[in-house]
């Protein structure tokens, strides 16, 4: 059974700076892998989707790599944000069929 | 991109009764839609994945006496949580799915119910 874990839990950065958030996966098999960002008591926004054969995907500050073989993708965001706090949700699929299976999250504070 | 809607966002309702909540992809078929409860400062867990037409299916520990599922069209699910208890106050969130690559999951903004 899939299982997804996301380190750390919670993180507290200075505006300004580069963060790394981490995501590792107990099956490798993987389809693809989409990581979210969740507002408190909101719905999910989808930020990057990584299929199986990709080792990265970017949009604007954010930058999702992926290592299948080693069950492991890092989300990077550069020069945060206050309007970057949220948590991070990591969700892996593994086949076409298959529901996402999702990580606790790593809840996010920029500092101003 | 694709939108899904949830109706209502939030519910408060007495212990004992029913609370329906509806799940609909707006400007797509989805054959796949997957129901998740999200306990506070928890993640996402899969409750039910349900096909157009068919009956759903439910996860390990999840009662589908309970938590009844209708999927009868290609844009509408809902999830129907029966003779309702506190410990089933959650944030319920819908998930559809188009048929084929890249098989990318939409969620809907989520349903806050809460049991008093």
């Amino acid at each position: 059974k899939q299982e997804v874990t996301q380190i750390p839990a919670a993180l507290s950065v200075p505006e300004g700076e580069n963060l790394v958030l981490n995501c590792s996966f107990t099956d490798s098999a993987i389809y693809n892998l989409q990581w979210f960002r969740q507002d408190p008591g909101k719905g999910l926004t989808s930020l990057l989707l990584i299929q199986s054969s990709q080792r990265e995907q970017t949009s604007g500050r954010l930058n999702a790599s992926l290592d299948k073989s080693s069950g492991r993708s890092t989300l990077y965001i550069a020069a945060s944000q206050p309007g970057d706090s949220a948590t991070y949700l990591c969700a892996v699929r593994n086949s076409g069929n298959t529901p996402l299976v999702f990580g606790k999250g790593t809840r996010l504070s920029v500092i101003a | 991109g694709a939108v899904v809607s949830q109706h209502p966002s939030r519910v408060i309702c007495k212990s004992g009764t029913s609370v329906k909540i509806e799940c609909r992809s707006l400007d797509f078929q989805a054959t796949t839609m997957f129901w998740y409860r999200q306990f506070p400062k928890q993640s996402l867990m899969l409750m039910a994945t349900s096909n157009e037409g068919s009956k759903a299916t439910y996860e390990q520990g999840v009662e589908k006496d309970k938590f009844l599922i209708n999927h009868a069209s290609l844009t509408l699910s809902t999830l129907t949580v029966t003779s309702a208890h506190p410990e089933d106050s959650s944030f319920y969130i819908c998930s559809a799915k188009l048929a084929g690559p890249p098989d990318t999951q939409y969620f809907g903004p989520g349903t806050r119910l809460t049991v008093l």
